[in-house]
């Protein structure tokens, strides 16, 4: 079962930042937050991921809690092509298999 | 940011018929795949560990002798669906772990469609 909850959907206006958050109140010292997205018929997309570090990159921004038990990854200029399902998956690095959750259903809109 | 290919995008076969996927890393070498299915409106649902050189490790509730999977090369892994029926119909998507790579994480690739009449 994935270790995660967040919402089923959410509305963003074009242009704007788009925050998406999860929680995981059960994470353990070792375990990492990835954020993946899957654009309609095709498979996931790496964004970004985290240790306890904010991190951030080319695609995203990565916020961790203190006490890292949420996060929310921000997308800072959404555009439609960010239109996704957005998922939230912690998990041990490398080797582990990515457990996939419901995901949000992110809409950008114009 | 590394690469993995699928082959085919999209088969349409007979039941009864067996069906090869191909899963390629493109620009790196993978030591551990992982296969993956999505029904319509569902999350992707793990299959199998594929490790190059050894045997895949099967979730519960897949069929090993149903679901064929092969890791021959550090670049390729293969999963064959044997006498496939309508109701193995789904999305197939696999993943490759980059560990030599800028993030020590999974990439996908971009996955076949499987459809049996």
């Amino acid at each position: 079962d994935a270790k995660t909850t967040q919402p089923t959907s959410m509305d963003c206006a074009e242009g704007r930042a788009a925050n998406l958050p999860c929680n995981h109140s059960t994470i353990s010292g070792n375990e990492y937050v990835y954020w993946y997205r899957q654009i309609h018929s095709q498979g996931p997309q790496y964004i970004i991921h985290g240790l306890k570090n904010n991190e951030t990159n080319e695609m995203a921004s990565l916020i961790i809690t203190e006490d890292r038990k949420s996060s929310t990854l921000i997308l800072p200029h959404a555009t439609l092509r960010d239109t996704a399902v957005y998922y939230c998956i912690v998990s041990l690095s490398g080797n582990t298999p990515l457990v996939f959750g419901k995901g949000t259903r992110l809409s950008v809109i114009a | 940011g590394a690469v993995v290919s699928q082959h085919p995008s999209w088969v349409i076969c007979k039941s009864g018929t067996s069906v090869k996927i191909e899963c390629r890393s493109l620009d790196f070498q993978a030591t551990t795949m992982f296969w993956y299915r999505q029904f319509p409106k569902q999350s992707l649902m793990l299959m199998a560990t594929s490790n190059e050189g050894s045997k895949a490790t099967y979730e519960q509730g897949v069929e090993k002798d149903k679901f064929l999977i092969n890791h021959a090369s550090l670049t390729l892994s293969t999963l064959t669906v044997t006498s496939a029926h309508p109701e193995d119909s789904s999305f197939y998507i696999c993943s490759a772990r980059d560990q030599m790579g800028r993030a020590d994480t999974q990439y996908f690739g971009p996955g076949t469609r499987l459809t049996v009449l």
